[in-house]
């Protein structure tokens, strides 16, 4: 596709309940992100996944949270028994995984996750 | 990783000229200064990368002193819709989780 898409793009959910969000990345990216941000705040690290290679799970605030991926496409972000604090906005980014200093990430619009 | 310091927030009017200077005293020699844009509601927006010296592309250009402890980000003849906030980000060549700061909150203004 022409650029990085999430789905949904609001959630909302009750505390306690699981939620899964979607991530597509640009199509040949091998390396895929998962970011989350809170209001007003910057964004926080969560996952990343390169190729076969295992995921850098060590942004994963809890073990709550995971993630996965299909090859080098869909990945999912699982989050468990949600609490209010998970309320935020996660975005997910991709790249081309360039050695050197040229590899861009580019960004979803994010899904809004919100609590009650 | 070498952790970075820009101000919090910064007015301007439209037309002008905008620089942004960020601080990273502990860069190291492998390390890439990226600059991203983030409108509210979307995700950021690569803005522009360099290493030393200084980049420009069509949408500004990147100031980067020889000792590398800091960098501009300049912003020529400012609009309405370069609000947003902007994120100096330092990070290692090649592939990698990107750690973002607060970033500066620009306002433009008519």
């Amino acid at each position: 596709g022409a650029g990085v898409s999430q789905s949904p793009s609001n959630k909302v959910t009750e505390k306690g309940k699981d939620v899964e969000l979607r991530c597509d990345p640009i199509s040949g990216h091998t390396a895929l992100y998962w970011y989350r941000q809170r209001l007003g705040q910057g964004l926080e690290f969560l996952i990343y996944f390169q190729g076969n290679s295992a995921p850098d799970k060590s942004g994963l605030p809890s073990d709550r949270f995971s993630a996965e991926r299909t090859g080098e496409s869909v990945s999912t972000l699982t989050i468990q028994r949600t609490q209010q604090e998970d309320s935020a906005v996660y975005l997910c980014a991709s790249s081309l995984a360039r050695a050197g200093g040229g590899d861009t990430q580019y960004f979803g619009p994010g899904t809004r996750l919100t609590v009650l | 990783l070498a952790k970075t310091t820009q101000p919090i927030s910064m007015d301007s009017y439209e037309g002008q000229e905008v620089n942004i200077t960020c601080s990273h005293n502990n860069i190291a020699t492998n390390d890439y200064i990226t600059w991203y844009q983030q409108f509210p509601s979307q995700g950021p927006r690569f803005i522009i990368q360099g290493y030393k010296t200084k980049v420009t592309n069509e949408v500004a250009s990147l100031f980067i002193p020889a000792d590398r402890k800091s960098s501009t980000l300049s912003l020529p003849r400012v609009s309405l819709s370069d609000t947003a906030v902007y994120y100096c980000l330092v990070r290692p060549g090649g592939y990698n989780k990107l750690i973002f700061g607060a970033g500066t909150r620009l306002a433009v203004h008519p």
